[in-house]
């Protein structure tokens, strides 16, 4: 079956540019994580959905960045007027239940000039 | 907070073993442990849950004492495949959103000929 999708693979970017990233979690999972993953580093956690909860942003570094998840399912992540720092790699993770296996997605590369 | 992992690198030979640590400083109900090759997304390797038993995935087995909120995980007669970083991801506690784990900052393992 289909796993865990991210668009687009790769983005370069202007610095002060605004950018979305975009998550499609496999069918019927209710849970949805983001990670942001910098080169060698740890997976650092940003936003969590669960089912129709609101979310947890506490891992949001600054409020350039945003996420929502429509209908449950796909999920996107804007990040608005993008600094170099925000380079990374941007990971996003879907499970069954909240507390279950996470499948992740192949992660978008953004990279900011 | 996030769990500490030991230690930070390991480099093997094929066929040796090796251990993974993973501690936290609070009360624990699962821990998640993820495999990820260089470049590549983590895979989820095992869960173990509070009150559990070892689980084991191929050669790789892993234990969880509740009482001092640790993991191991345990690499035997490794393989070349076995290289890649090693995350723990815990669970726990009132203060986070349930089902958000805190990953901690990976272990780094070679295997070579």
């Amino acid at each position: 079956g289909a796993g865990v999708s991210q668009s687009p693979s790769n983005k370069v970017t202007e610095k002060g540019k605004d950018v979305e990233l975009r998550c499609d979690p496999i069918s019927g999972h209710t849970a949805l994580y983001w990670y942001r993953q910098s080169l060698g580093q740890g997976l650092e956690f940003l936003i969590y959905f669960q089912g129709n909860s609101a979310p947890d942003k506490s891992g949001l570094p600054s409020d350039r960045f945003s996420a929502e998840r429509t209908g449950g399912s796909v999920s996107t992540l804007t990040i608005q007027r993008t600094q170099q720092e925000d380079s990374a790699v941007y990971l996003c993770a879907s499970s069954k239940l909240a507390g279950g296996e996470q499948f992740f997605g192949p992660g978008t590369r953004l990279t900011v000039l | 907070q996030q769990p500490v992992q030991s230690p930070q690198a390991v480099i093997l030979r094929e066929g040796e073993d090796a251990v993974i640590n993973c501690s936290s400083s609070k009360a624990l109900y699962s821990v998640h442990w993820y495999r990820q090759k260089h470049g590549e997304a983590p895979v989820f390797l095992m869960i173990l849950l509070k009150g559990g038993e070892q689980k084991g995935h191929e050669k790789i087995s892993a234990s969880f004492n509740e009482k001092k909120q640790q993991s191991s995980l345990y690499l035997t007669a490794s393989q070349l495949s076995y290289s890649g970083t090693y995350f723990c991801g815990t669970l726990g506690g009132t203060t986070d959103s349930w089902g958000k784990l805190q990953f901690g900052a990976g272990t780094q393992v070679v295997v070579t000929p």
